[in-house]
């Protein structure tokens, strides 16, 4: 089955740098890469996602850029702010409509 | 905005209890899936329900559990011995059709003494 690995599992930024958090996947049949933010006490929700006929795709302040020969893809934020601290978890989907196979998260710290 | 919604935020239960674990869909969403995120890790997918049966279910996913659609708004989760190890934080999620966002609930904490 898929397998999703994340990197960092810790990130600290100084306000206003940027971050960036890495993710593989293993199941070439993957095609649904999103991202989401957790923080505490909450449930996840999606910042952004991105199909596999698509090579990046940005919204304000955050990018993601996606790799399938490499089967890789990356999340980007830009002049991060104390409020993007949280932890952030990609995940793939081999097919429309199918669970969603999680990395481990990566802890951002924005320190001001 | 329409969100899912779950109850208990905080369920505390004995070992070997059954406990039942609802959850509340956007209303125009067809597919329902359980998640859990054990504390400090990452989370792990339980099961997939989709026009009324279970489409796609993990292998943390036996027979103790069991998911049901009572009605046309609730979807449950039924861990019927629970076991120390069922402690986590349980997610329900939906999505509007196959290619749609997964949104996810607050989640409950499940606490098994």
């Amino acid at each position: 089955g898929e397998n999703v690995e994340q990197h960092p599992s810790t990130l600290s930024v100084q306000e206003g740098d940027s971050a960036v958090i890495k993710c593989t996947y293993s199941d070439s049949a993957s095609n649904y890469f999103p991202w989401y933010k957790q923080e505490l006490g909450k449930g996840p929700q999606l910042i952004i996602d991105i199909r596999s006929n698509v090579g990046e795709k940005k919204d304000q302040r955050i990018a993601v850029t996606l790799n399938k020969t490499a089967k890789h893809f990356s999340l980007h934020i830009t002049e991060t702010q104390p409020e993007d601290s949280a932890v952030y978890f990609c995940a793939a989907s081999t097919k429309a409509g199918t669970a969603l196979i999680f990395g481990k998260g990566t802890t951002l710290s924005v320190s001001s | 905005e329409p969100e899912v919604t779950q109850t208990p935020s905080h369920q505390v239960t004995q070992m070997g209890q059954e406990v039942i674990l609802r959850c509340v869909p956007i209303s125009n969403h067809l597919y329902f899936y359980w998640y859990r995120q054990i504390l400090g890790q990452k989370v792990e997918f339980l099961v997939s329900f989709y026009n009324n049966e279970i489409s796609e279910k993990s292998e943390i996913f036996d027979d103790q559990f069991s998911v049901e659609r009572p009605d046309g708004s609730n979807f449950t989760l039924k861990i019927r011995s629970t076991k120390l190890e069922d402690s986590a934080m349980y997610f329900c999620a939906s999505r509007e059709d196959s290619l749609g966002e997964q949104y996810f609930g607050p989640g409950t904490r499940l606490t098994v003494t």
